[in-house]
């Protein structure tokens, strides 16, 4: 199946704990994403990578940190949780070069506690 | 900067009305508008894409048209059924902005039995 998928799906751990969620598309897309949805539902972008380097890095505190190895693979790795970063992290892609519609992975709730 | 405002919030309509979304943006010099479902607890299905240059775009009992002077979409859904509950969100690409989507904030759309 052509998709992105990202892992974990859930992912609940304690305040001060580093974590990574992996994301890999197999689409063929030139630009990764990572965006976050809040409480509230809204949906912002955190990250753009195209062909494995930073596009956007959209004011996000540097306890997160992006890496893509290659342009279908954008992991997110997260240092010294805090309870407001709870929320659902969604992976994209997209052939940004053609301006064409994105595909978005099922999303990691990830739950601070 | 792009803002992207969708009204109404929430909407609730018995099953077989048609019943209309709306989105609007601030800045009319967009690549393309897209428009996704978001079920609860789950990710971003893409419905419709328009690029800048379209007018409307179908997809079985959906219909998407775009307005770019006026800055403005609509997503007509004709003989709704309860199966279309879901949050509906609008989204643009906007030049110069590494290819990232702003949201609008949803409509969460309810069809009764």
């Amino acid at each position: 199946d052509t998709a992105v998928s990202q892992t974990p799906k859930y992912l609940v751990t304690q305040m001060g704990n580093d974590k990574s969620i992996k994301c890999e598309q197999n689409l063929g897309h030139d630009t990764m994403y990572w965006y976050k949805q809040d409480s509230k539902k809204f949906l912002k972008i955190m990250f753009s990578y195209n062909n494995k380097e930073l596009i956007i890095n959209e004011t996000v505190p540097n306890r997160f940190s992006p890496k893509s190895p290659d342009k279908a693979h954008l992991n997110l790795h997260i240092n010294s949780l805090e309870l407001g970063d709870s929320a659902v992290y969604f992976c994209a892609s997209s052939q940004a070069r053609d301006h064409r519609g994105y595909t978005f992975g099922s999303g990691t709730r990830l739950t601070v506690v | 900067k792009q803002e992207v405002t969708q009204i109404p919030a929430a909407l609730s309509v018995p099953e077989g009305e048609n019943l209309v979304l709306n989105c609007s943006f601030t800045d009319s010099a967009i690549y393309n508008l897209q428009w996704f479902r978001q079920d609860p607890g789950k990710g971003l299905t893409s419905l419709l894409l328009i690029q800048s240059s379209q007018r409307e775009q179908t997809s079985g009992r959906l219909n998407a048209s775009l307005d770019k002077s006026s800055g403005r979409s609509t997503l007509y859904i004709a003989a709704s059924q309860p199966g279309d509950s879901a949050t509906y969100l609008c989204a643009v690409i906007i030049p110069h902005a590494g290819n990232m989507l702003t949201f609008g904030g949803g409509t969460r759309l309810m069809v009764k039995p």
